[in-house]
């Protein structure tokens, strides 16, 4: 059983360019979210879903794009990479409205 | 609105005391969950406990015990006889049943010395 899996695990990009960030889960969870952690500022949510053909943003959603058009997948999209945007990427997947998030293992982006 | 609350940036002690990680959360819901997760040096986030709205009752899982006290707002988490290997970054989180994504407080970093 994969749980969550994140690619690719490390990134560097150039400002302007723009990629796409692979979440996918195996356990068949209605809810998905992606989450970027910088230091000294915790998780901060950037867009979630819950369900496929459903996305919501988050606290941070400016610079990302995402879709959800099955129920195992959820990537991340940077429209126009921005140093800002220099971070640690986490997808989360979770069952119903009271479950804990299960994590991926990150994608650790930089941007020169 | 949704908060939660980790006042304690960075905890530094000497292995075998006993540690105690603050979280305090906002939410007008009634019905809302809260979890604590642990966040390693390896950087993978670790889930350790689940707590609903309807059960005060305080948790025991072998060193680590959690209180949750509404009255309060409060979902504290100690740690007792604490080891090297318990330094992490330890973060506090809430869902609430309106709300489909979990807020997560900015983290405590636990640091035990030799």
């Amino acid at each position: 059983n994969a749980g969550v899996t994140q690619t690719p695990k490390f990134q560097v990009l150039k400002t302007g360019q723009s990629m796409t960030l692979q979440c996918a889960q195996d356990m068949n969870h209605e809810y998905m979210s992606w989450y970027r952690q910088d230091p000294g500022m915790g998780l901060r949510l950037i867009h979630y879903s819950v369900g496929a053909g459903i996305t919501d943003q988050g606290e941070v959603p400016n610079g990302y794009n995402v879709s959800r058009s099955t129920t195992e997948d959820f990537p991340l999209r940077l429209l126009s990479a921005a140093p800002s945007q220099t971070s640690v990427y986490f997808c989360a997947s979770s069952y119903g409205t009271g479950g804990g998030y299960t994590f991926g293992s990150g994608t650790r982006l930089t941007v020169v | 609105a949704q908060k939660v609350t980790q006042a304690q940036t960075e905890i530094s002690v000497v292995e075998k005391e006993d540690v105690t990680l603050d979280c305090v959360y906002e939410t007008r819901d009634t019905t809302y969950y809260l979890f604590w997760y642990k966040q390693p040096p390896s950087g993978e986030l670790v889930f350790l406990i689940r707590r609903n709205s309807f059960d005060e009752q305080n948790e025991i899982s072998g060193r680590y015990s959690w209180n949750f006290q509404k009255s309060t707002s409060s979902f504290n988490f100690t740690i007792t006889a604490s080891q090297v290997v318990d330094s992490a970054v330890y973060f506090c989180a809430l869902r609430t049943s309106s709300a489909s994504k979990i807020i997560f407080g900015s983290g405590t970093r636990l640091s035990i010395r030799p």
